[in-house]
């Protein structure tokens, strides 16, 4: 069974431009939840998906935004990148009790 | 977003001694409480979950135990190893099915 997906491993953007991150989850899981690790600090919560349905959003400015799509991949869009969107950013599925995170996309903005 | 604390959130342990560290979250809403191990360059990789009261889980050298009474876990491991060495992260979902992370206990096993 393939585990979470993320694409692109890498991204490197510049100052003001669009990032897009994509994660596909387990199949038949129906949360996706969308995580920021900046350096030197822990996993901040950005947003969470349940059947296609944004349920929750973190502490973000709302140039972070994202949607689920109909088989329930999900997308992360930061809007004007600045410096300190300088992140790993980590999507997690999830069904019932257990989330699985997937490998991360490392993303620069220079 | 549930506030979910870990202490302390960083530790360094002589090979072959035993550790612990803790994850204190509100008690109300408790759905499960998840334990990761998360490695550098890799993704958190799940150890436990716990639901019950009194759980305790065991995986080789690393366990578990949970009170939901008084919002709080323990994470013990065992004679300690190199390997041993990550951050290690707890995660609580109310029952609402949110998750919310602690930001993890970084554990670093010398030789």
């Amino acid at each position: 069974e393939a585990g979470v997906t993320q694409s692109p491993t890498h991204l490197i953007k510049t100052r003001g431009q669009q990032a897009t991150l994509r994660c596909s989850p387990i199949s038949g899981h129906t949360s996706v939840y969308w995580y920021q690790q900046a350096l030197g600090l822990g996993l901040q919560f950005l947003l969470w998906y349940d059947e296609g349905e944004e349920r929750n959003r973190g502490n973000f400015p709302p140039r972070f935004s994202g949607r689920q799509f109909p088989n329930y991949s999900s997308e992360l869009n930061v809007n004007a990148l600045e410096l300190e969107d300088s992140a790993l950013y980590l999507c997690a599925s999830s069904w019932d009790t257990e989330a699985f995170f997937g490998q991360g996309t490392r993303l620069t903005v220079v | 977003i549930l506030n979910v604390e870990q202490s302390p959130q960083s530790l360094h342990v002589q090979e072959g001694d035993s550790t612990n560290f803790t994850c204190s979250f509100p008690s109300s809403n408790f759905y499960a409480l998840h334990w990761y191990r998360w490695e550098t360059a890799k993704s958190p990789e799940a150890l436990f979950v716990m639901t019950l009261n009194g759980d305790e889980k065991k995986k080789g050298r690393i366990s578990a135990t949970l009170n939901t009474k008084e919002g709080y876990s323990y994470l013990y491991i065992k004679g300690s190893q190199p390997e041993d060495s990550a951050t290690y992260l707890c995660a609580l979902r109310s029952n609402d099915y949110k998750l919310s992370f602690g930001a993890g206990t970084t554990v670093t096993v010398r030789a």
